[in-house]
């Protein structure tokens, strides 16, 4: 059964910092990974994809991918309360074209 | 551009209706997914389809769920008879067939009550 974990949290964070989200997933194979967006009543907003290993930046928003440990993780800087949300790790099933989702770990900014 | 489209946004019905969700994939986008989120187990993947051709429809729950994809502009899930344990949000999303897996794209999702 491939997984992917995420601590459900709340995470709480002050306005300003960093936020650290983690994820880990079981399918060593997999090769494509995603960070979504879900506010509260409306649907997953695709935020970051990385599919290599190493960091990719967009903004404030930065994916980083360890395939040898198993890990995606995505850092929010200077955190907003607009950031509060839940977000969800998405890992490619590897030899399908579906994703496994995380449970999402929820982020509340602090202002 | 457009979105993913998906009607109604809201349904709710009696159990024992027949219930059928609609959706319109992004334009060039040739591969199409159907999700049911809960509180309870999350956003479940039920079945997706490639090229309108069903891949896996592992994750629909029972015979009572069906989806069709018609053309490539188009596809429905269907539920008959519907029963409360199927009140959920359910999402489709859409994203290119090309090499591996590509970023999907959401739905605004419909919020199905069953009474």
């Amino acid at each position: 059964q491939k997984e992917v974990e995420q601590n459900s949290g709340p995470l709480s964070v002050p306005e300003g910092a960093i936020a650290s989200l983690n994820c880990t997933y079981s399918d060593r194979v997999s090769q494509s990974f995603f960070w979504y967006r879900q506010y509260s009543g409306k649907s997953p907003e695709l935020i970051m994809s990385i599919y290599s290993n190493g960091d990719k930046e967009d903004g404030r928003f930065t994916a980083q991918l360890n395939k040898a440990s198993q890990y995606v993780s995505l850092l929010i800087r200077d955190s907003q309360p607009s950031d509060s949300a839940t977000y969800l790790c998405a890992v490619g099933a590897s030899g399908t074209y579906k994703y496994i989702f995380g449970t999402g770990t929820r982020l509340k900014v602090l202002a | 551009d457009a979105g993913v489209i998906q009607s109604p946004r809201h349904e709710v019905t009696e159990m024992g209706q027949e219930v059928t969700l609609r959706c319109k994939p992004i334009s060039g986008h040739n591969s199409l997914f159907w999700y049911r989120q809960t509180m309870m187990r999350g956003l479940e993947l039920l079945i997706y389809f490639n090229n309108n051709v069903p891949i896996d429809d592992s994750g629909m729950p029972e015979d009572r769920f069906s989806a069709k994809m018609p053309n490539a502009s188009f596809s429905t899930l269907k539920i008959q008879p519907s029963e409360p344990r199927d009140s959920a949000v359910y999402f489709c999303a859409s994203s290119l067939l090309w090499g591996g897996n590509q970023p999907q794209h959401f739905g605004d999702g419909t919020r199905l009550s069953i009474l």
